[in-house]
């Protein structure tokens, strides 16, 4: 099992474009979770999904929209990226209580 | 009142030495407790979860969970510079993982 992918593990994106941050997991996990991770600030969840077709916004959704067509993946979509949301993105999974990490996306909007 | 509040870090410890690091939680029904350790440069990694109080060991780790207090620790005996690492705090409270800020803890051999 590869457990949770993510691609790319690094982007430069301009102010306005739009790029979407895969995210895998092949443990047949439910709940999967979109969180970004800034200096002084910790993991802060973006989106959830506790299983194929419902979605929800986390602490800070804003800028951001997923989706989640299968069980296997939980793409996430910035529309028109801004400075404020470069940051280090991870996608993580859980069945139960013990949640586990994706290698992460280091994202750098310019 | 901070959800999950770590002690503000960095810990350094002599190699051999015990790292202990303290973490409090807000939320008096959370149920489940865990520990994650983060490499620059990585994702965070489970390493103890714990779920009724008292103490849980693994190898070196310890996890101790005091509800009552609303604390939980952890203590990594005979430190090596591989431990050297950011040790995260989460705390499960109405199915959602909050977590600390994390404490840093640096072994100097």
């Amino acid at each position: 099992n590869a457990g949770v992918t993510q691609t790319p593990k690094f982007h430069i994106l301009k102010t306005g474009q739009s790029m979407t941050l895969q995210c895998a997991q092949d443990m047949n996990h439910g709940y999967l979770s979109w969180y970004r991770q800034d200096p002084g600030m910790g993991l802060r969840r973006i989106h959830y999904s506790v299983a194929a077709g419902i979605t929800d916004k986390g602490e800070v959704p804003d800028g951001y929209n997923v989706s989640r067509s299968n069980t296997e993946d939980f793409p996430l979509r910035l529309e028109s990226a801004a400075p404020s949301q470069t940051s280090v993105y991870f996608c993580a999974s859980r069945q139960t209580d013990e949640q586990y990490f994706g290698p992460g996306t280091r994202l750098t909007v310019t | 009142q901070k959800e999950v509040e770590q002690n503000s870090g960095p810990l350094s410890v002599p190699e051999g030495a015990i790292a202990s690091l303290n973490c409090t939680y807000s939320d008096r029904v959370s149920q489940s407790f865990f520990w994650y350790r983060q490499y620059s440069g990585k994702s965070p990694e489970l390493i103890m979860s714990i779920y009724s109080n008292g103490d849980k060991e693994d190898g070196r780790f310890t996890a101790q969970l005091n509800k009552a207090s609303q604390y939980v620790s952890l203590l990594i005996r005979d430190s090596q510079p591989s431990d050297s690492a950011t040790y995260l705090c989460a705390v499960n409270g109405n199915n959602r993982l909050a977590f600390g800020k994390g404490n840093q803890v640096v072994v100097i051999p």
